[in-house]
């Protein structure tokens, strides 16, 4: 049974500063992994997608990067801004659609 | 685009009465699934299908009930509303995960048991 890990539950960072999230996953005969961020009381927006053949994947300011033998993959946020603050969620497809992680709620404090 | 819909968005039932989430997506995708999210529990998924006519039980199905009689929609049904069953409810859809499709979520329906 596939399982997802993200630690740490919650970062807090001051504005400017560079900072990774961490997603782990037990199996890793995976097609791809994907990143989500959640705002409260809002839904999931996907930020990234990565194939399984990828090793990682920008867009804009972040950068996630996939590790399928060690069954790992991180969230890179460069230049962390207010608006960055959400919950971030990983989820990787199992036996079912996706299996997603307990989530990183970072707060990015001006 | 509309991409996912669900309604309603807020829901207050009474213990023992009965509705149904509306799900409808318009991006032809064969997968459809709901999920649930409680505090500290995450998202948990509720029922999947993937395709029309084809539908499957995820972790939590216990008081639920789908059917896909069409690409587009995809109904969640409470049978007999609960206080266990409060929680935020989510639909999403995807191309087929063995193609690598990128899941797409609605904005979610607060559902309140009383």
């Amino acid at each position: 049974k596939q399982e997802v890990t993200q630690i740490p539950a919650a970062l807090s960072v001051p504005e400017g500063e560079n900072l990774v999230l961490n997603c782990s996953f037990t199996d890793s005969a995976i097609y791809n992994l994907q990143w989500f961020r959640q705002d409260p009381g809002k839904g999931l927006t996907s930020l990234l997608l990565i194939q399984s053949s990828q090793r990682e994947q920008t867009s804009g300011r972040l950068n996630a990067s996939l590790d399928k033998s060690s069954g790992r993959s991180t969230l890179y946020i460069a230049a962390s801004q207010p608006g960055d603050s959400a919950t971030y969620l990983c989820a990787v497809p199992g036996n079912t659609p996706l299996v997603f992680g307990k989530g990183t709620r970072l707060s990015v404090i001006a | 685009n509309a991409g996912v819909t669900q309604t309603p968005k807020f829901q207050v039932l009474k213990t023992g009465q009965s509705m149904t989430l509306q799900c409808a997506q318009d991006m032809n995708h064969e997968y459809m699934s709901w999920y649930r999210q409680d505090p500290g529990m995450g998202l948990r998924l509720i029922h999947y299908s993937v395709g029309a006519g084809i539908t499957d039980q995820g972790e939590v199905p216990n008081g639920y009930n789908v059917s896909r009689s069409t690409t587009e929609d995809f109904p969640l049904r409470l049978l007999s509303a609960a206080p266990s069953q409060t929680s935020v409810y989510f639909c999403a859809s995807s191309p087929p995960t063995g193609t690598g499709g990128e899941l797409f979520f609605g904005e979610g329906s607060r559902l309140t048991v009383l």
